[in-house]
């Protein structure tokens, strides 16, 4: 079954202990990106990576890290988390890398919610 | 930069339609999607619109748009209960082709 699978789906952690949340897509995707959803401000984009070994900054990457060594594995880093990074975190990949071949149709994750306490 | 306008709520009654609207300001968009949350689960695209169309149907799903006003609709007939969710609007915009969502929809569907 073609999926994104994120774990851990719950976390609570305590402030600056480095945690990592882990992303995988078995559809051999190029794109694949992390947002954070929180209440009244929707979806934001923290990384993207257009390719392996390819990352990039979204809106509001400050506090995360990302890396890209295989294609289908790009997990989210918060090397000193802080309270304001409790939230809903989605990872999601395409098939479309910007030229725009196909729908673009973005496959999401089940969500993983983190509180840092 | 980039802006995707929704409101943020909605109410209907089941059997109604719904409409949910959205607006946006890069007209340079190749495709525009809907996507839907249910509670407790991820996005996943509902629809989807080619820029150069004004209307697509999909069985109970219509989705509208003017390219004119940049904005785009999303009907939903007979609406039932399992059509509660959140509705994202998003469109690819930017140099970069970015995939920008607006804050979403919250839609509540009463017996």
């Amino acid at each position: 079954e073609a999926q994104v699978t994120q774990n851990p789906r719950y976390l609570i952690t305590v402030t600056g202990k480095k945690l990592t949340v882990t992303c995988s897509q078995n559809m051999n995707h190029e794109y694949m990106s992390w947002y954070r959803q929180d209440p009244g401000l929707g979806l934001r984009q923290i990384y993207y990576s257009m390719n392996v070994e390819v990352t990039d900054k979204g809106d509001v990457p400050e506090g995360y890290k990302v890396s890209r060594k295989e294609k289908r594995n790009f997990p989210l880093i918060l090397e000193s988390p802080s309270p304001n990074q409790t939230s809903l975190y989605f990872c999601a990949s395409s098939l479309w890398t910007g030229g725009i071949r196909n729908t673009g149709e973005l496959f999401f994750g089940e969500g993983s919610r983190l509180t840092v306490l | 930069g980039e802006d995707v306008e929704q409101s943020l709520f909605l109410s209907v009654r089941e059997g109604d339609s719904s409409v949910i609207n959205c607006t946006y300001t890069d007209s340079s968009s190749t495709y525009l999607y809907w996507y839907k949350q249910e509670p407790g689960a991820g996005l996943q695209l509902l629809t989807y619109i080619f820029s150069n169309m004004d209307m697509k149907q999909d069985q109970r799903l219509t989705v509208l748009l003017n390219k004119k006003d940049k904005h785009l609709s999303l009907r939903i007939a007979d609406t039932q209960t399992g059509d509660s969710a959140i509705y994202f609007c998003a469109l690819v915009t930017g140099a970069n082709s970015k995939l920008t969502f607006g804050k979403g929809i919250t839609l509540s569907v009463r017996p």
